[in-house]
């Protein structure tokens, strides 16, 4: 069954401390990887999407990161408008052109001032 | 720009008072999801449309219906709603996902208390 596990639930930092999220996910055949960033009552917006091992996307402060069986949302010296839920979701194998999207419980970040 | 557009963005309603939710995009995609997203949780896929074809997710309660009437707009109908109901509802689009991987375009939601 594919699953996403993230890590950690929620995340506390300094402007300026920069770290790292996790994603760990098992899926038969990974067809994409995507982060979406939301913000507390809007909906998801999309960042990232890997599709391979060794695969680095780049936007701002964040790069994401994959190997087999793990991706990473990198954050380097964050702001406070870096604050939000980071959701990490898994593609399984399309249904008739759809998207079933196996999502983590996301990871909830908060960058101090 | 183009978009996802929901509306309303809050509605309020009366336990078993029937409700509909709107959701429009204007990027001309196949395909439309509905999604339910409970506090602190992540999206819970509840049905899609690839052009008029429905496709309901197998535990998506009866309760939960929806309409495709054209390519720009989807309905999200719930019949009688409970108080288990109450969550935000997460309207996205995408182009067809056959030939490679698209991400998914979200509406800001619509926020729905039961009363």
């Amino acid at each position: 069954e594919d699953q996403v596990t993230q890590s950690p639930e929620a995340l506390r930092l300094q402007e300026g401390e920069s770290s790292s999220l996790n994603c760990s996910y098992t899926v038969s055949g990974l067809r994409g990887l995507f982060w979406y960033r939301q913000d507390p009552g809007k909906g998801p917006e999309f960042l990232f999407t890997l599709y391979s091992a060794g695969e680095e996307k780049e936007k701002e402060r964040l790069k994401a990161t994959i190997t087999k069986k793990e991706s990473f949302l990198h954050i380097t010296a964050p702001k406070p408008e870096d604050s939000a839920t980071y959701l990490c979701a898994v593609q399984a194998p399309p249904i008739q052109g759809a998207q079933k999207l196996v999502f983590g419980q996301g990871t909830r970040l908060t960058i101090n001032p | 720009d183009a978009m996802v557009i929901q509306n309303p963005r809050y509605q309020v309603t009366q336990f078993g008072k029937p409700v509909t939710l709107s959701c429009s995009q204007t990027l001309n995609h196949n395909v439309m999801y509905w999604y339910q997203q409970k506090s602190s949780q992540a999206p819970k896929l509840l049905f899609h449309y690839y052009d008029k074809d429905f496709n309901n997710e197998a535990d998506t309660p009866d309760n939960f219906q929806s309409r495709r009437p054209n390519t720009s707009f989807c309905f999200l109908d719930i019949r009688s709603p409970g108080l288990g109901d109450a969550a935000m509802y997460l309207c996205a689009t995408s182009r067809d996902q056959r030939e490679a991987s698209y991400e998914q375009y979200f509406g800001p939601g619509t926020r729905l208390t039961v009363t």
